[in-house]
């Protein structure tokens, strides 16, 4: 398997532009993570799927934020409009089920709002 | 969140034992305990997990308490290559079984 992919890596974009994050999980993998790091602000939890349904969005900064699986082997992160403060990395992580379950990492989008 | 504390850095000299400690005081019989690491310039990495018994595996041990209120990870020969962040997280499977990462313990390996 490859692990976990994202796309784009990089991604530099205009304060107002929309972004859109992409994440194919682990094949197999029932629970979906995505993640927002800063020095600031460490990793911080912005949502988590379980079976494509959002069970915690809890940690979604702000209604500029929205995040989609519309079906078990793709996940979308997307924030309509960008601010600069939305510069960070970010993070989308699968595992199987149960808290035994291993959590896989991407390498993570670099997100740059200018 | 799932609380855990660790301490905010540590160092140790190439070659030798590390242990990285967590305090864990509120968790529940059903909780697992994971550890992961971040390299710089990369996203967090797994290490090891278990739930009451003291596990191995090739990267390191981990070492559970008898009231599962703290644990330890041990890099038996730390180098180089071990220097990271190191994060001690709860798995809840009460609350929906979320990853909630603290700040971690930054290691410093020392040639």
């Amino acid at each position: 398997d490859a692990g976990v992919i994202q796309s784009p890596r990089h991604e530099v974009t205009e304060m107002g532009q929309e972004v859109t994050l992409r994440c194919k999980p682990i094949s197999g993998h029932n629970s979906l993570f995505w993640y927002r790091q800063t020095m600031m602000r460490g990793l911080e939890l912005l949502i988590y799927f379980n079976n494509n349904v959002p069970i915690d969005d809890s940690g979604m900064p702000e209604d500029r934020f929205s995040a989609k699986m519309p079906n078990a082997s793709f996940s979308t992160l997307k924030i309509q409009p960008s601010e600069p403060r939305d510069s960070a990395v970010y993070f989308c992580a699968s595992s199987s089920g149960g808290g035994g379950g291993k959590a896989f990492f991407g390498q993570g989008t670099r997100l740059t709002v200018v | 969140d799932a609380k855990t504390t660790q301490p905010n850095s540590m160092e140790s000299n190439e070659e030798e034992p590390v242990h990285l400690p967590c305090n864990h005081s509120t968790i529940s019989g059903t909780d697992y305990i994971h550890w992961y690491r971040q390299l710089p310039s990369q996203g967090p990495e797994y290490v090891i997990h278990g739930l009451t018994s003291n596990v191995n595996n090739r990267m390191a041990s981990l070492a559970i308490a008898e009231d599962r209120k703290s644990s330890t990870l041990i890099l038996h020969r730390a180098t180089l290559r071990d220097a990271a962040v190191y994060y001690c997280i709860l798995r809840v499977p009460n609350t929906g079984n979320q990853f909630y990462f603290g700040t971690g313990t930054s290691l410093t390996v020392i040639p």
